[in-house]
């Protein structure tokens, strides 16, 4: 079964510093892995996924994520962050053919000026 | 643009009641999902449904049934709420086995049972 973890539960940073989400997923067979973002009070919006090919996969609003299939990681980087950047992060994994995830725990970065 | 939209946004119910979320979305997807979100715990998968009439048991369906008698919308029912299912609910939805993997999400409903 696969699993998925976040290692960091919360992130401060300061706004136009770089930012680096940390995701580890265990899985024995080959998976397609997702970054999430929730805003306060809102659903979660896809930021980017890797399905194949290229392992640098560039999102929207400035993220990029990098799959690394030896070290089982899919971390998340942002090179300069802002204000409004300041939301909860969910890594997750897809389970099988249908689309079921497995989500991380949840990463709340929290931007500062 | 794919939109969900959940019939709530605030619920407050109490203990014993039976409880209806409802989920729609409009972009003809085959696969809907719900899921609730824990602090701490991230998103768990309720029940998800692949097909109108169709359903699976997700992680943590104990406590809870799900109803899809029309491809748009998806109900998640608590049969008889209890204050340990106070949680923020979501749903989802997916293509299908075209593109299965992208999947879009309702504004959630934040449910407490008193």
């Amino acid at each position: 079964a696969q699993s998925v973890t976040q290692l960091d539960s919360q992130v401060p940073v300061f706004e136009e510093a770089p930012v680096e989400l940390r995701c580890n997923y265990s899985s024995s067979v080959s998976v397609y892995l997702f970054w999430y973002v929730q805003y306060p009070n809102q659903g979660l919006q896809l930021l980017l996924k890797y399905l194949s090919g290229s392992t640098l996969v560039k999102g929207i609003n400035g993220f990029e994520a990098e799959f690394n299939k030896s070290q089982t990681s899919f971390h998340l980087r942002k090179p300069s962050v802002h204000i409004s950047d300041t939301a909860e992060y969910f890594c997750a994994v897809s389970v099988d053919s249908w689309g079921k995830f497995q989500f991380g725990a949840g990463t709340q970065v929290v931007v500062t000026p | 643009d794919v939109k969900v939209t959940q019939s709530s946004r605030y619920l407050v119910k109490r203990t014993g009641e039976k409880v209806f979320l409802e989920c729609v979305q409009d972009m003809d997807h085959e696969n809907m999902f719900w899921y609730r979100q824990d602090p701490g715990l991230g998103l768990r998968l309720i029940y998800f449904s692949y097909d109108v009439k169709m359903k699976e048991k997700g992680d943590i369906p104990e406590g809870y049934s799900v109803s899809r008698e029309k491809k748009e919308r998806f109900s998640l029912i608590l049969e008889s709420a209890s204050t340990n299912q106070t949680s923020m609910y979501l749903c989802a939805s997916s293509l299908g086995q075209v593109r299965p993997y992208e999947q879009y999400f309702g504004p959630g409903t934040r449910l407490t049972v008193t």
